[in-house]
């Protein structure tokens, strides 16, 4: 699985979009863009997955470039409630049942 | 409501003790998986389970022992032979059985102190 690196912190105003970027260069065509968040002592939560095509949930959008070196998540409105530390992980559907969780960027929502 | 539960929240052990970690998921949830994550780091994986009565070790399972008597049920314990088993354990699980891209749902967590 192709390792990933983020941005240790970032503060985004409450109400504002939160834009949290991942560098994923050595990205493979089978491997896909995964996102986790960790709310202080609390297991990771699930937030959106894709391979090359944007993707949007109820939670997030998922940016992904065209030459899927990079990612970027995005809170469209983002609440105190989404402080946390935010995990890009990038996993291969041939690869190894482990997620790779890295140090993830720590986002704070400033009121 | 489906989910995952681990049980106990906070857990003490003294020197020389065993001590087990409760993970149900009423998810029917194929394979479970147990984490450590230390402060200001990222999940390392212990053992996981794709199906009953079968578990693989991951990257740190020395010091640690797992059964998977029940679909529902992945208990962790830790030996004494675990010499710094102060940390946060996160069971997980997912939809696997042949699926290797599954996501996987994760529990609140057990800290675990050694006293």
């Amino acid at each position: 699985d192709a390792k990933t690196t983020q941005p240790p912190s970032m503060d985004c105003a409450e109400g504002r979009a939160a834009n949290l970027p991942c560098n994923h260069s050595t990205i493979s065509g089978n491997e896909y863009v995964y996102w986790y968040r960790q709310i202080h002592s609390q297991g990771p939560q699930y937030i959106i997955h894709g391979l090359k095509n944007n993707e949007t949930n109820e939670m997030a959008s998922l940016i992904i470039t065209e030459d899927r070196k990079s990612s970027t998540l995005i809170l469209p409105h983002a609440t105190l409630r989404d402080t946390a530390v935010y995990y890009c992980i990038v996993r291969s559907a041939s690869g190894t049942y482990k997620y790779i969780f890295g140090t993830g960027t720590r986002l704070k929502v400033l009121a | 409501d489906g989910g995952i539960t681990q049980s106990p929240k906070y857990l003490f052990r003294k020197e020389g003790q065993n001590v087990t970690l409760s993970c149900e998921q009423n998810l029917n949830h194929d394979a479970m998986y147990w984490y450590r994550q230390d402060p200001g780091q990222g999940l390392r994986l212990i053992y996981y389970s794709q199906i009953v009565n079968d578990f693989q070790k991951g990257d740190i399972a020395e010091g640690y022992s797992v059964s998977r008597e029940k679909k529902e049920s992945f208990p962790l314990t830790v030996t004494s032979a675990q010499k710094n088993p102060t940390a946060f354990y996160l069971c997980a699980s997912s939809t696997s059985r042949g699926q290797r891209l599954e996501t996987q749902y994760f529990g609140p967590g057990t800290r675990l102190l050694v006293l």
